[in-house]
């Protein structure tokens, strides 16, 4: 079965601070899907990456970057220079590759970016 | 593009009676699309699957008798939460997805309250 573990249930820094969402994954599948979401307190989800299992690239896009290792099976997410405006609950999820695609969802972090 | 609507964004209603949810993907033929029940500080749990014109699948523990899903065409469908109580208070999320990508879009969510 699939299993996403966020273990950090809330996070809080004070703005421009650099800050690491952590995620950690468990799938027998050999090729998977990660993504990584947020959502403000509107509720709507905020599609941020999707990485697929064979790309270990990091990848760095402005103030986020994400960090993918199979070896650890994590797929960590990292603000730069925080602000007010990335406060938000911040979810890793997994999907397989093939089937109906289904998302698993990790318990979600919520981050806190204090001025 | 890619662009998913809920309606309503919210509802109250009595104990008893039933709700509809509507999810439309807007720009897109939705081939699947996913029902999420999101309930305070909690991650989001999938509760079923559905292909058009297909029945939906849904997942261990949601009563289907009580969640009728109903995926008519490829850019309806539709939730209905029958003889709703209180429990059944939370926030509910559809996606969609073509049978192309892997991406999944969100929809806004409906806040459903029951009283």
């Amino acid at each position: 079965a699939q299993k996403v573990t966020q273990a950090q249930t809330e996070i809080s820094v004070v703005e421009k601070e650099d800050v690491t969402l952590d995620c950690v994954y468990e799938t027998r599948d050999t090729t998977y899907y990660l993504f990584w979401y947020k959502q403000p307190p509107s509720g709507e989800l905020v599609f941020l990456i999707r990485r697929n299992s064979f790309d270990e690239q990091n990848e760095i896009s402005g103030r986020y970057s994400w960090n993918f290792q199979k070896s650890t099976s994590s797929f960590n997410f990292t603000i730069t220079a925080s602000q007010v405006v990335d406060s938000a609950v911040y979810f890793c999820a997994l999907s397989e590759a093939g089937g109906a695609q289904k998302l698993v969802f990790g318990q979600g972090t919520r981050l806190t970016i204090n001025p | 593009g890619a662009v998913v609507s809920q309606h309503p964004s919210w509802v109250i209603c009595k104990s008893g009676t039933s709700v509809k949810i509507e999810c439309r993907s807007l720009d897109f033929q939705a081939t699947t699309m996913f029902w999420y029940r999101q309930f305070p500080k909690q991650s989001l749990m999938l509760m079923a699957t559905s292909n058009e014109g297909s029945k939906a699948t849904y997942e261990q523990g949601v009563e289907k008798d009580k969640f009728l899903i109903n995926h008519a065409s490829l850019t309806l469908s539709t939730l209905t939460v029958t003889s709703a109580h209180p429990e059944d208070s939370s926030f509910y999320i559809c996606s969609a997805r073509t049978s192309l990508y892997y991406e999944q879009y969100f929809g806004p969510g409906t806040r459903l309250t029951v009283t």
